[in-house]
Formats: C-alpha cells, sequence, structure tokens
C-alpha cells in the first residue's frame, strides 16, 4: 500500500512568486491536512480537508490556500511568497475523522523563498 | 487551550540502554487522542504509537511503549534497546475529539544515541 506522496520535494522561489504543491493521501483516505514546520515555530496546523471541504483553518493569512479534488488529492497553493514561508510543509492523510484516527505524513516540502 | 509541553530540548543515550521521552499535555476535552512521532533528518514524520484517553492500558508497539498517566497529563514515550538508528527528533501531539482535523504538536526532543 503505497504512503502519502508529496511533491515536489524541494523548491526554490523567489519573493513574490507564488507555489503549488501536491499531496496525495494514502488510498481510501478522505482527509488530508497541511502543516507547516520552521525552526522558530515548530510544527503549525495550516488547514484540513475531508471530502472537497475545508474543515478546519488555522492562523495563516489569506496567501495561503488549498483544495481538494475528488480523489483526495490536495494542493495547498501560496501566493506572493515572503522570506518567512521558508519551511517544510508535511502533508497527512487519515482514513476518518475522530480524535483516534491516526495521520500518517509525507515526506514533505521544502520550500525555500529567496 | 490545548497545548503540548516536551520540556526535554535535547538527549544524548547510550546505544542498546532504554530512554524515557517526556510529554504533558493540557486539554478540557475528555475525549482524545495522543501520538508519537519521529522525524529523522529526511523530514518525513514516521507515526510510532496512539494512546486514547479512554485506553485503560498503555499502549505499546514493538520496542516503544507509552507511560500514559492520565490524571497527571502525562504521556511519556519510552524507547527500549535503543539504536543508532533511534537519532532523530521525536514529537509528542495530540488530537481532541472537539477539534480532531487538526493534530497539536510539542516542541520535539532531539534524540541522539552513542554508540
Amino acid at each position: 500500500k503505497a504512503g502519502v506522496t508529496q511533491t515536489p520535494r524541494y523548491l526554490i522561489k523567489t519573493r513574490g512568486q507564488q507555489v503549488t504543491l501536491s499531496c496525495s493521501p494514502i488510498s481510501g483516505h478522505r482527509s488530508v491536512s497541511w502543516y507547516q514546520q520552521t525552526p522558530g515555530q515548530g510544527l503549525q496546523f495550516l488547514f484540513e480537508y475531508f471530502s472537497e471541504t475545508q474543515r478546519n483553518k488555522g492562523n495563516f493569512p489569506g496567501r495561503f490556500s488549498g483544495r481538494q479534488f475528488s480523489n483526495s488529492r490536495s494542493e495547498m497553493n501560496v501566493s506572493t511568497l515572503e522570506l518567512g514561508d521558508s519551511a517544510l510543509y508535511l502533508c497527512a492523510s487519515s482514513l476518518g475523522q475522530g480524535a483516534s484516527t491516526e495521520a500518517f505524513f509525507g515526506q514533505g516540502t521544502r520550500l525555500t523563498v529567496v | 487551550a490545548q497545548k503540548i509541553t516536551q520540556t526535554q530540548p535535547g538527549m544524548f543515550v547510550q546505544e542498546k540502554e532504554a530512554v524515557t521521552l517526556d510529554c504533558t499535555y493540557d486539554t478540557s476535552d475528555p475525549s482524545y487522542g495522543l501520538f508519537w512521532y519521529k522525524q529523522p533528518s529526511s523530514g518525513e514524520m514516521i507515526f510510532l504509537i496512539y494512546q486514547g484517553s479512554y485506553d485503560q492500558q498503555n499502549a505499546t508497539e514493538g520496542r516503544y511503549s507509552l507511560n500514559f498517566q492520565k490524571a497527571r497529563k502525562s504521556a511519556n514515550l519510552v524507547i527500549s534497546a535503543s539504536q543508532l538508528g533511534d537519532s532523530a527528533m521525536y514529537f509528542c501531539a495530540m488530537r481532541e475529539r472537539g477539534s480532531a482535523s487538526k493534530i497539536i504538536f510539542g516542541s520535539g526532543t532531539r534524540l541522539s544515541i552513542r554508540p
């Protein structure tokens, strides 16, 4: 059974550009959530999608957006990139919606903004 | 407010020794799940073990066990017979029933195993 796949693994972008990251969850999983990891702030929740609907959103500016497709694949978009957006972006896949549901992560996309 | 606290930024342990990584949490939701993840330098977050708030017994998965003390809101990870490959960052995390779509992470503990 394939795990969570994130593409690309590495990205270098210039300030002001936009970027799209992709996440393919484990087959059968309908929940996809996104996290930003930086040395200063640690792991922070961005948003979560379930059955193509955003269910929850963290405290990030509107430049950060996402969507989920009917096959549960998800994309995250960051517009007007800033230097502070440099981070490891992790995607997590879950089967259901409960507190006991395990979340499985991809290898992440390491974004560098120059 | 929900919160996870890991008080050990870094630890050094001799190979083959057991190690305990501390984690305390704070929540007002009676239903929650506690998780431990391992993050090697490659960046991937690897799921290790899960403990539910209503579970009566401590969770175990191979060399990993979770020392769950509900009254103290403590969920320490115990790794028995440590190996060089255990060197990594370890994160304690929590999901509440009321906001199950969001996982809250602690700041992590960097574990280094000495040969």
